[in-house]
């Protein structure tokens, strides 16, 4: 057990539908990411936080991907309009400034 | 071009067998390189994180090694077991930016 916890941990939506999604990141850990992996790659970075700051963001995610942090705690990371190109697994990270990254379970999303 | 390329893509080994995985990158400046394993349908765990000065590290049954020069690092898993079926992948890391493999998938059977 890593101590990052994601919810749901699977979620099937119909295209055109919106998602969200929860992290909730080990306590004392100020960084977040939100990864994103398909079959057979590796995560793919979405965008991280430190503290409730939005520093950076992929070009992967595109207008109709939102995510905050807006108390530096939890994070949620919704997908708007889903189409069928957003199935994969979307992965959250915490870490304690630039030290190692611990991953939580994933959220599978399946859009049909 | 992936600037973290890993090696095999996939592998197949008997129980009890050895195996090295590999990783090459181009990725500069050099601030880490961690392997981590995953399971399938789990988000990835760490094994060992290496920094420059670093030339190996070993976590159990696992040792990993570092080439800072010619920019190669190898996995080395020493009798193996089932469970250690999983994806391996290797993450580098430059100031603020991480770069991740695809990843080596390890199957092993009885």
């Amino acid at each position: 057990d890593t101590g990052v916890s994601q919810d749901p941990r699977h979620k099937i939506t119909k295209r055109g539908q919106n998602v969200t999604f929860r992290c909730d990141p080990i306590s004392e850990h100020n960084r977040l990411y939100w990864y994103r992996q398909t079959l057979g790659q590796g995560p793919e970075f979405l965008t991280y936080f430190q503290n409730e700051a939005q520093l950076e963001k992929s070009r992967l995610l595109s207008d109709r991907f939102s995510a905050e942090r807006p108390k530096g705690s939890f994070s949620t990371l919704e997908i708007q309009r889903t189409e069928q190109g957003d199935s994969a697994m979307y992965l959250c990270a915490s870490s304690k400034r630039q030290l190692a990254q611990y991953f939580g379970p994933g959220t599978r999303l399946t859009v049909l | 071009k992936n600037q973290v390329e890993q090696s095999p893509q996939s592998l197949i080994i008997l129980e009890g067998k050895n195996c090295t995985l590999q990783c090459n990158y181009t990725v500069s400046p050099f601030s880490n390189l961690r392997w981590y394993k995953q399971d399938t349908g789990r988000g990835p765990v760490s094994l060992t994180i290496m920094t420059f000065s670093e030339n190996t590290k070993s976590n159990g049954r696992y040792t990993a090694t570092l080439d800072a020069d010619t920019k190669q690092s190898s996995l080395h898993i020493t009798a193996s077991q089932l469970s250690d079926s999983a994806s391996y992948i290797c993450v580098v890391s430059s100031n603020n930016d991480m770069r991740f493999g695809a990843g080596t998938r390890l199957t092993v059977k009885p």
